[in-house]
């Protein structure tokens, strides 16, 4: 049974275009949304946090379909150095043994 | 220094080994936390601690014993590992109550022979 899942990809995206990936949780008690980001032998990041009415950080949008039980990232003008391994993470409250991290989805944007 | 920083970067050891990885963060954060990174599959969480107290040990065999002498140091002692333990092993620390925005040191890369 799958808490977090990803789409592994990689999604192959010419420079300049708008990408799209979902994520999907099996615990609708979840509270708590994230995307982070991680680059090739590189430590993740903090992305964004996802919140129900959806939200906007610059040329990337996430958003959140309770009902469904998903969340999404959206890339626009995607650039070079967008390329790298996103990890979606779920919160069930409670501190950090509550999160849940997917096994991310590879990204390469491609000149 | 900045961030959370580990050593080693990187460590070969043999499964009769004893050996420690280390963890410092200089962000002023009270938790901190070590997780296991392997090919394939999703970040797992081993141990949590908040103020320098254990909050959680999800299920980690004996083999890897946590330290925590304060706030801003994390150790992780290795001992009789198996080959099936060779992974990436990230520290992370936050503010207990923003425990979601967690900052990872660059990880050890650990290969058991």
């Amino acid at each position: 049974r799958k808490e977090v899942e990803q789409d592994p990809g990689p999604f192959n995206v010419p420079e300049g275009a708008t990408v799209a990936f979902n994520c999907t949780y099996s615990n609708s008690a979840s509270q708590s949304f994230f995307w982070y980001r991680q680059d090739c032998r590189k430590e993740p990041k903090l992305l964004m946090s996802v919140y129900s009415s959806g939200n906007e950080d610059g040329r990337f949008t996430a958003q959140l379909n309770r009902a469904s039980q998903y969340i999404s990232l959206l890339i626009r003008d995607s650039k070079l150095s967008d390329s790298a391994t996103y990890l979606c993470v779920v919160s069930s409250g409670g501190g950090a043994d509550g999160l849940t991290f997917g096994k991310g989805t590879h990204l390469i944007i491609q000149p | 220094e900045t961030g959370v920083t580990q050593t080693p970067r990187h460590l070969v050891m043999g499964m009769t080994n004893k050996k420690s990885l280390k963890c410092e963060q200089h962000l002023g954060h009270n938790a901190m936390y070590w997780y296991k990174q392997s090919a394939k599959k999703p970040l797992e969480l081993m141990f949590v601690y908040n103020f320098k107290e254990q909050t959680e040990n999800n299920s980690v065999p004996s083999r890897f014993s946590p330290e925590c002498p304060n706030s801003s140091h994390l150790f992780l002692h290795l001992h009789t590992l198996q080959p099936e333990d060779s992974a990436l092993y990230l520290c992370a620390s936050s503010q207990v109550r923003q425990y979601y925005e967690q900052y990872f040191g660059p990880g050890t890369r650990l290969t058991v022979t």
